[in-house]
């Protein structure tokens, strides 16, 4: 397992279409969460996953914004009707609920908006 | 409800001196507290953290924090810097005792930009 995996890597897409992304986390973490982050400022949370179940979801997860994680396993964050001000950088991260560690994030995928 | 405040934008240093990142914090309960650093188009990778015990805790690639309490601070530091060291560095709270007891989300800073030079 080489850590969180996240993909694709960049996201161009126009204003209204749809997109989705793709995270794998480590193996046996149970725990997987979604953060987005826009330039100068740090990862802001917006929902995570206990296994399959969602457990929180920001307020900044709007109504366009979408996610599963059927298995337990990988997980998916949709996004409808794109705007501009979705451009960002989209983080993955895991952990185990039963640790004290910080998470592990993976690389990201960053979406701009045109 | 919980927060950080990183109130340097930017912190320039000289390569082979000592650096200082600073970081408060503000929680209902007691925190967990982290460190990360991101260099660019990366991910977040964990630095350190502080659960509980030593105030002053060690991390990866010769990073330090010390934990103060009664100043609700958190500050990163390093006895000499190098210019590998410059990146982004991101200070993180977990509330233990707050919403989800100890399975609250990490709240991040907005960031601090470390520039060394040579």
């Amino acid at each position: 397992d080489t850590g969180v995996s996240q993909d694709p890597r960049h996201k161009i897409t126009k204003r209204g279409q749809n997109v989705t992304f793709r995270c794998d986390p480590i193996s046996e973490h149970n725990r997987l969460y979604w953060y987005r982050q826009t330039l100068g400022q740090g990862p802001e949370f917006l929902t995570y996953f206990q296994n399959e179940a969602q457990l929180e979801k920001s307020r900044l997860l709007s109504d366009r914004f979408s996610a599963e994680r059927p298995k337990g396993s990988f997980s998916t964050l949709e996004i409808q009707r794109t705007e501009q001000g979705d451009s960002a950088m989209y983080l993955c991260a895991s952990s185990l609920v039963s640790s004290n560690d910080g998470y592990t994030f993976g690389s990201g995928t960053r979406l701009t908006v045109v | 409800a919980q927060s950080v405040a990183q109130p340097e934008d930017q912190v320039n240093v000289a390569e082979g001196n000592p650096l200082t990142v600073k970081c408060t914090y503000s929680v209902s309960g007691n925190p967990y507290l982290f460190w990360y650093v991101q260099y660019p188009n990366r991910g977040l990778q964990f630095l350190l953290k502080y659960i509980t015990g030593d105030n002053l805790v060690k991390g990866s690639y010769g990073f330090e924090a010390e934990f103060n309490k009664s100043q609700t601070s958190f500050h990163l530091k390093k006895p000499s810097a190098l210019v590998s060291d410059s990146a982004l560095y991101f200070c993180a709270v977990r509330d233990i005792n707050g919403y989800g007891g100890s399975q609250g989300n990490l709240i991040f800073g907005k960031g601090t930009k470390l520039s060394v030079k040579p």
